[in-house]
């Protein structure tokens, strides 16, 4: 079983709707929990940290679910600038990411 | 701050040849350095740590003889691919851990990456 899993999608969406995606992991003592967006050809940028309370960044919202072992994003007001993939990440304890394969979010107009 | 350049963007090379990949901590100090392959529609798959003034630890599978990494300065680390092969094409990628009280201590920071494609 992979560390990280997600559903490569893609998920298409028109302009101004909200879309969400989970992402799950394999090792409860995972530590530390990232999402990064990847643009096509371009090195992954972090989005946002995972916070235990769930945490928000503009139009963006992660949550983390230690019981269930999966975090989530939620965009909403999708713009036609956050086609992107989305990678998340975990951290055990020993600083090493293990990476998603990603989802791929198309927001069309 | 935290940037983090490589050098080259993107190489390609003859197959058997060996090409460097450099790796730069602009702003800060990185002690420790991780290097990545991403293929087509693939995840980044952590290749080696790379600890600045040690040897670099590398995951299961990634043969050290053929990766060679070499962090001999506080800003710098190489990923030097030796005899190239075809498979070896890919996406490298080199990050930094944030440094103690720029960012999240578990934050890293991601070069640009050099695309790598062997002929």
């Amino acid at each position: 079983r992979k560390e990280v899993e997600q559903d490569p999608g893609p998920f298409n969406v028109p302009e101004g709707a909200t879309v969400a995606f989970n992402c799950t992991y394999s090792n409860s003592a995972s530590q530390s929990f990232f999402w990064y967006r990847q643009d096509c050809r371009k090195e992954p940028k972090l989005l946002m940290s995972v916070y235990s309370s769930g945490n928000e960044d503009g139009r963006f919202t992660a949550q983390l679910n230690r019981a269930s072992q999966y975090i989530s994003l939620l965009i909403r007001d999708s713009k036609l600038s956050d086609s992107a993939t989305y990678l998340c990440a975990v951290i055990l304890n020993d600083y090493k990411l293990s990476f998603g394969a990603g989802t791929t979010v198309t927001v069309r107009a | 701050g935290a940037v983090v350049s490589q050098h080259p963007s993107w190489v390609i090379c003859k197959s058997g040849t060996s090409v460097k990949i450099e790796c730069r901590s602009l702003d800060f100090q990185a002690t420790t350095m991780f290097w990545y392959r991403q293929f087509p529609k693939q995840s980044l798959m952590l290749m080696a740590t790379s600890n600045e003034g040690s040897k670099a630890t590398y995951e299961q599978g990634v043969e050290k003889d053929k990766f060679l990494i070499n962090h001999a300065s506080l800003t710098l680390s190489t990923l030097t691919v030796t005899s190239a092969h075809p498979e070896d094409s890919s996406f490298y990628i080199c990050s930094a851990r944030a440094p103690l009280g720029l960012a999240d201590y578990n934050e890293q920071f991601f070069g640009p990456g050099t695309r790598l494609t062997v002929l």
